[in-house]
């Protein structure tokens, strides 16, 4: 198991504030991705880290991954309730993916 | 879209009972999973799939068996079910192993 740890495990901030939140490992890995998990669904992939340096954005969503490919972050700017839920990120290794332990953002109005 | 389907949504079990979660998958993906949640523990794989007639354990495979006998379907097995299997068990596919990950809905399992 390669492990990836995830930090903060929870985070409650009001509408509009600004977060990261981390994914860390000792590993270094040919990508990362990160996915949300809505209570009661299943998680679904928001993105794919794939280059050392890396910077994708999706709206007010910001991911990073690291120089060594070895840490990733995601940046929300102005978070709103609609960003409420489980964060993940997973890396593929052996035809298996493994997942950190999430962090658990809540956005309250 | 149907996508990545599991059934039962709940179940309660009594301890020593067994049953089979079933998952099936439209999109023609070779790559299946099962994983269960539990709070504050994240995903941990318990069996995986690279194809039909292909299967092999995960991180905790202790107490389930799987079977893929067609690429849509891949049932989940409890034997003799112990409170320890209380959790969320969800069922995945991939097109390729690398490639995203389409989950399903979750079953919730309550063993007493």
């Amino acid at each position: 198991t390669q492990l990836l740890e995830q930090s903060p495990q929870f985070l409650s901030i009001q509408e509009g504030e600004n977060l990261t939140v981390y994914c860390n490992s000792s590993s270094v890995f040919s990508s990362l991705q990160w996915y949300r998990q809505e209570p009661g669904e299943g998680p679904v992939l928001l993105v794919t880290v794939v280059t050392g340096g890396e910077v994708k954005k999706l709206k007010r969503l910001t991911f990073q991954f690291g120089d060594a490919r070895k840490d990733s972050s995601l940046h929300i700017t102005a978070a709103q309730p609609g960003d409420t839920g489980l964060y993940l990120c997973a890396h593929f290794t052996g035809n298996q993916f493994y997942f950190g332990t999430g962090t658990s953002l809540t956005v309250i109005p | 879209n149907a996508g990545v389907t599991q059934t039962p949504k709940f179940r309660i079990l009594k301890i020593g009972q067994s049953m089979t979660l079933q998952c099936t998958q439209d999109m023609n993906h070779n790559y299946m999973y099962w994983y269960r949640q539990d709070p504050g523990m994240g995903l941990k794989l318990i069996y995986y799939s690279v194809g039909a007639g292909i299967t092999d354990k995960g991180e905790v495979p202790n107490g389930y068996n799987v079977s893929r006998s067609t690429t849509e379907d891949f049932p989940l097995r409890l034997e003799l079910a112990a409170p320890s299997q209380t959790s969320v068990y969800f069922c995945a596919s991939s097109y390729q192993g690398r490639t995203e990950l389409f989950f399903g809905e979750g079953s919730r399992l309550t063993v007493l």
